[in-house]
């Protein structure tokens, strides 16, 4: 699975939108781009993955760079629940250990009131 | 739907003792990986099973096992405990191996002492 390099942490007043990046350049053809948070001393929850297009569920919206390199994750109103540790995992498609999930070192995203 | 569901939630251990951690995933799925999650290290794959089957396996020592039952009830156990091994325990379900997201129970936490 390609490895990703996220920012260590960042800050983002509450009710703005948080955005969070995530380089993955050595991404391949099969690998989507998941992303999942950490709020102290509980498991991970997931909030959204992407092949290539864009996606936007009822937590978060995807952005993809056409190339695939890159990703940024949105928060669009951060609230002070958000604050937590965001993983950025490129995973591949199918095969077997499909669940086998590379946590990196994350993003710690403070939101300020 | 209930959640997954980690027991005990706390344990303490004295070095060279042995310890079990059950895992009941979401009702449905088959498949349960397991992680570890230390200071030092980060969150690890520590297995995956799917159908009572051993899929995948991190990089750790033969300390560390697990099995899965018919039911998808999975537990794993570390032997000969070293204070090291002193961590937050976490299980993921998942319907099924390809490209699905994975659940996280809230973990077990295991004291080494």
């Amino acid at each position: 699975d390609a490895k990703t390099t996220q920012p260590p942490s960042m800050d983002c007043a509450e009710g703005r939108a948080a955005n969070l990046p995530c380089n993955h350049s050595t991404i391949s053809g099969n690998e989507y781009v998941y992303w999942y948070r950490q709020i102290h001393s509980q498991g991970p929850q997931y909030i959204i993955h992407g092949l290539k297009n864009n996606e936007t569920n009822e937590m978060a919206s995807l952005i993809i760079t056409e190339d695939r390199k890159s990703s940024t994750l949105i928060l669009p109103h951060a609230t002070l629940r958000d604050t937590a540790v965001y993983y950025c995992i490129v995973r591949r498609l199918g095969g077997t250990g499909a669940n086998n999930l590379f946590f990196g070192t994350g993003t710690r995203l403070t939101v300020i009131p | 739907k209930a959640g997954v569901t980690q027991t005990p939630r706390y344990l303490i251990k004295t070095r060279g003792q042995q310890v079990t951690l059950s895992c009941s995933p979401i009702s449905g799925h088959r498949s349960v990986s397991w992680y570890q999650q230390t200071p030092g290290q980060g969150l690890q794959f520590l297995f995956e099973y799917f159908s009572e089957t051993q899929r995948n396996k991190g990089n750790f020592p033969g300390r560390f096992s697990g099995r899965q039952f018919s039911n998808s009830r999975s537990e794993m156990n570390v032997s000969t405990l070293e204070l090291g091994d002193s961590a937050l325990y976490l299980c993921a379900s998942s319907p099924q191996t390809v490209n699905t997201e994975a659940f996280f129970g809230q973990g077990t936490r295991l004291t080494v002492v």
